[in-house]
């Protein structure tokens, strides 16, 4: 079965922009969180939606935000762009039971480069 | 606060040899823990888990440990082959945080022909 989508793979953007980024799961997972990978930081965890709920979210400011579809499909969004934001951004999928820690099934990932 | 530490940054082992990457937590409510592999301009693919109710987990060459009264987990690959060569990184979740996985900063296995 087809694995999960990204787009778009790269994007460039000034300071002060807003990006949105896209991510479709694997067919019948609901759920789908959001991490920052930078160099040296490991992957940060930014929110989870499932069914079209936020379920979690990570110490990230207001700037970032998410939503999800009724399709499962999720778009992150990233407003007032710094130099900072400059990073891969990886969207995961998984069944996402209650209390059931599933392996997440990860995208190829959106790098931004913020100039 | 990094709950989550992979103090090498990278690891060069001959093929064939055993490779082992290490990984340190602080947060005693973890009690699920993964490892992942990236390769270049690849999303990170699961490895191998481990339930904070064991203490060693086996998938044909890949081994997780745990300590827990350490906060340290390990995974060894036996033997190690090039195609290994990836960054592995160490993550980690609390029962009740959903997908919430709290990551290290990722090893760079080299495994050398």
């Amino acid at each position: 079965k087809a694995g999960v989508t990204q787009t778009p793979r790269y994007l460039i953007k000034t300071r002060g922009q807003q990006v949105t980024l896209s991510c479709s799961p694997i067919s019948g997972h609901r759920s789908v969180s959001w991490y920052q990978q930078t160099p040296g930081q490991g992957l940060q965890f930014l929110f989870e939606y499932f069914s079209e709920t936020q379920r979690n979210k990570g110490n990230f400011p207001g700037r970032f935000s998410g939503r999800q579809f009724s399709n499962s499909r999720s778009e992150m969004n990233v407003s007032t762009l710094e130099l900072g934001d400059s990073a891969l951004y990886l969207c995961a999928s998984s069944l996402g039971l209650a209390g059931v820690i599933g392996e997440l099934f990860f995208g190829e990932g959106s790098r931004l480069t913020v100039l | 606060d990094q709950q989550v530490k992979q103090n090498s940054p990278s690891l060069s082992v001959q093929e064939g040899r055993i490779s082992i990457l290490n990984c340190d937590y602080t947060n005693s409510m973890f009690d699920y823990f993964l490892w992942y592999k990236k390769y270049p301009a690849e999303g990170p693919t699961f490895l191998i888990s481990i339930s904070s109710i064991k203490d060693k987990n086996e998938d044909g060459r890949f081994t997780v440990f745990l300590n827990k009264s350490a906060k340290h987990l390990s995974l060894h690959i036996v033997p190690s082959q090039p195609g290994d060569s990836a960054v592995y990184f160490c993550a980690a979740s609390e029962e009740t945080s959903g997908s919430r996985l709290t990551f290290g900063e990722g090893t760079q296995l080299t495994v050398n022909p």
